[in-house]
């Protein structure tokens, strides 16, 4: 069984840091790529970024680009997300999810992001 | 950027109605298209990909259509449990969710 646990989340101050770890198991997780989506509260899904197997091909919402940091641990079964500069607006569930071109057949139950003073 | 629309953005329905939800997008994408299913608190759930492929362990009274810039996502006989939030997604250049549709009970 897919299984996919996302950690990290907390509340941080506008402008700090914070990085959301995304462990898997139940799938061979080197032969997937892996995204990152994000839900604002009361709001509708917002996918932040992906990251290739081999983490050759990285990509990411313009909304990030420049702040948030995809990686990953192959070894580790482990997907990270390092968030700088964070904003009011980042404010969110983030959920980790591997993708088969891009679509994502199993979530993990998503870690909450409260950017606020 | 490709946008997505969906209307329309919330549709009041009864136990066994027919249902038709429409993703439109800014540009062709072919029949690279998602939908999706998600309930209060829980995470979505891939109900369609590739515009009409019905994921596995998904009921057949789901089903989808389209291609180029207008999709459609059909539930033939709404059920109780199907009252829920639907988005479609696009595959063609990055990953980008349209807005949702609330169904809710009439």
């Amino acid at each position: 069984e897919v299984q996919l646990v996302e950690s990290g989340g907390g509340l941080v101050q506008p402008g700090g840091s914070l990085r959301l770890s995304c462990a898997a198991s139940g799938f061979t997780f080197s032969s997937y790529s892996m995204n990152w989506v994000r839900q604002a509260p009361g709001k509708g899904l917002e996918w932040v970024s992906y990251i290739s197997s081999s983490s050759s091909t990285i990509y990411y919402a313009d909304s990030v680009k420049g702040r948030f940091t995809i990686s990953r641990d192959n070894a580790k079964n482990s997907l990270y997300l390092q968030m700088n500069s964070l904003r009011a607006e980042d404010t969110a569930v983030y959920y980790c999810g591997p993708g088969v071109q891009g679509v994502i057949a199993h979530w993990g139950q998503g870690t909450l992001v409260t950017v606020s003073s | 950027d490709i946008q997505l629309t969906q209307s329309p953005s919330f549709l009041s329905a009864s136990v066994g109605d027919r249902v038709t939800i429409t993703c439109r997008a800014s540009q062709g994408i072919s029949s690279y298209l998602a939908w999706y299913q998600q309930k209060p608190g829980k995470a979505p759930k891939l109900l369609i990909y590739a515009a009409s492929t019905l994921q596995s362990g998904v009921p057949s009274r789901f089903s989808g259509s389209g291609s180029g810039t207008e999709f459609t996502l059909t539930i033939s006989s709404l059920q109780p449990e199907d009252f829920a939030t639907y988005y479609c997604q696009q595959l063609n250049s990055l990953f980008t969710f349209g807005p949702g549709t609330k169904v809710d009970i009439k």
